[in-house]
Parts: structure tokens; C-alpha cells; sequence
């Protein structure tokens, strides 16, 4: 089983339409969590941590289930530049992030 | 916004070459990391440096690779004789600290390619 899965996608969306997807960790000792966004030969940059109580930023709710090791990303209102992989990465002990092979999202108008 | 500076942004090297690749991490960072991304694959982990050691590192990381802080600013990636598969975006990253308050900030890479 890989560390981190995510559905590759591509997810097509409708600009304005909301989009929800998944990712799975194996480690159940993993402490952190995080999603990433990372445009096309980009550096990935950091969109949001993920907390046990569910977190929101703006049109981004995240959610984290540690019984069943899977954190999930929702984007709503979909903009042209929410465009882009978004790479689930969790961390254990100690200082190293595992990233998932990222989710590909296409807004189109 | 501070940014992790990485150089040069594009290295091409022959098979066997020795390849030094450059970081300037943010200044009040006190950990330091790189990943490399081969084409269409994932963000893979390679090292972490903590207090002028390498505090973790992959099983990708073996001999022929090397990190160092040379002075208080630069952190480097040595790659002793490049393989055609070291052909990779390689990334430096800073955090302040660990842990999910503290967000790991990416350079913009440098794409080295083996030839």
C-alpha cells in the first residue's frame, strides 16, 4: 500500500462549482497534515494545514478522519486559478513530509 | 514574503560529473531540507538538516550524495558522479520549526539534467 494515495484525477470543474476529493495515509503514527498546491513545474506551495477539527480558509475546508487515515480538501466557488495538483502530504515523527501523487484540477468557464 | 532562493534554476551535467546545487534558506529557519521530483512523479524526501547535522535522510540518499552549510547562509546538495535517473526538479525547503503550525516554504528548484 503506498504511504500516501490520492486519485490522480484530472477533476473537471465548472468554474463556480464545488469539488471535494480524498487522500489515504498508511501511517497511523503520522502527526501532521497538510495539502499543497503545485502549478505545472512549479514549486509546491503551502495552501493549508490540516487539524483534527476540520479547518477552513476562505473557499478551502479541509477535514481530517484519523480513524479511517484520510484528509480530504473541498474548494468552493471554483476559480480559473484553482487550476492546478493539489498534493496531499503528511508528516510523522520527526521532520520528513510524504507526499501523495497529487490530485489534478481543471476549472474550466 | 520571505522565499527560499535556490541556483542555478537549470543545471545540465555529463554522466560522471560532480553537480553543486545552491539554497539560501529564510534567514530565521532553523531547518533545512531536499526533495527532488522527477518528471511526472511524486515530491520525493531526501534529507533534513538540523543544527549543522543531517538529522533524517531516504534510502535515496547514499554515499554519493552530500549536504552542507558552508557559512551561515548557504545550504548546499552535492551529487558525486551524476547518473542518467539523478535527471530530476530538485527542491530546498526551510521551516521554522516542525509540526502542522509550521509549513514547510519550497525554493523554485533546480532542474538538473544528466545527459
Amino acid at each position: 500500500r503506498k504511504e500516501v494515495e490520492q486519485d490522480p484525477g484530472p477533476f473537471n470543474v465548472p468554474e463556480g462549482a464545488t469539488v471535494a476529493f480524498n487522500c489515504t495515509y498508511s501511517n497511523s503514527a503520522s502527526q501532521s497534515f497538510f495539502w499543497y498546491r503545485q502549478d505545472c513545474r512549479k514549486e509546491p506551495k503551502l495552501l493549508m494545514s490540516v487539524y483534527s477539527s476540520g479547518n477552513e480558509d476562505g473557499r478551502f475546508t479541509a477535514q481530517l478522519n484519523r480513524a479511517s487515515q484520510y484528509i480530504s480538501l473541498l474548494i468552493r466557488d471554483s476559480k480559473l486559478s484553482d487550476s492546478a495538483t493539489y498534493l496531499c502530504v503528511v508528516q510523522a515523527a520527526g521532520n520528513k513530509l510524504t507526499f501523495g501523487g497529487g490530485t489534478r484540477v481543471l476549472v474550466k468557464p | 514574503e520571505p522565499e527560499v532562493t535556490q541556483t542555478p534554476s537549470h543545471q545540465v551535467t555529463q554522466m560522471g560529473q560532480e553537480v553543486i546545487l545552491r539554497c539560501v534558506p529564510i534567514s530565521n529557519h532553523l531547518y533545512f531540507y531536499w526533495y527532488r521530483q522527477i518528471l511526472g512523479q511524486k515530491v520525493e524526501f531526501l534529507v533534513s538538516f538540523y543544527n549543522n547535522e543531517i538529522s533524517e535522510k531516504s534510502e535515496i540518499f547514499d554515499d554519493q550524495f552530500s549536504v552542507e552549510r558552508p557559512d551561515g547562509s548557504n545550504f548546499t546538495l552535492k551529487i558525486r558522479s551524476t547518473k542518467l535517473e539523478d535527471s530530476a526538479m530538485y527542491f530546498c525547503a526551510s521551516s521554522e520549526s516542525t509540526g502542522a503550525n509550521y509549513g514547510y516554504t519550497f525554493g523554485s528548484g533546480t532542474r538538473l539534467t544528466v545527459v
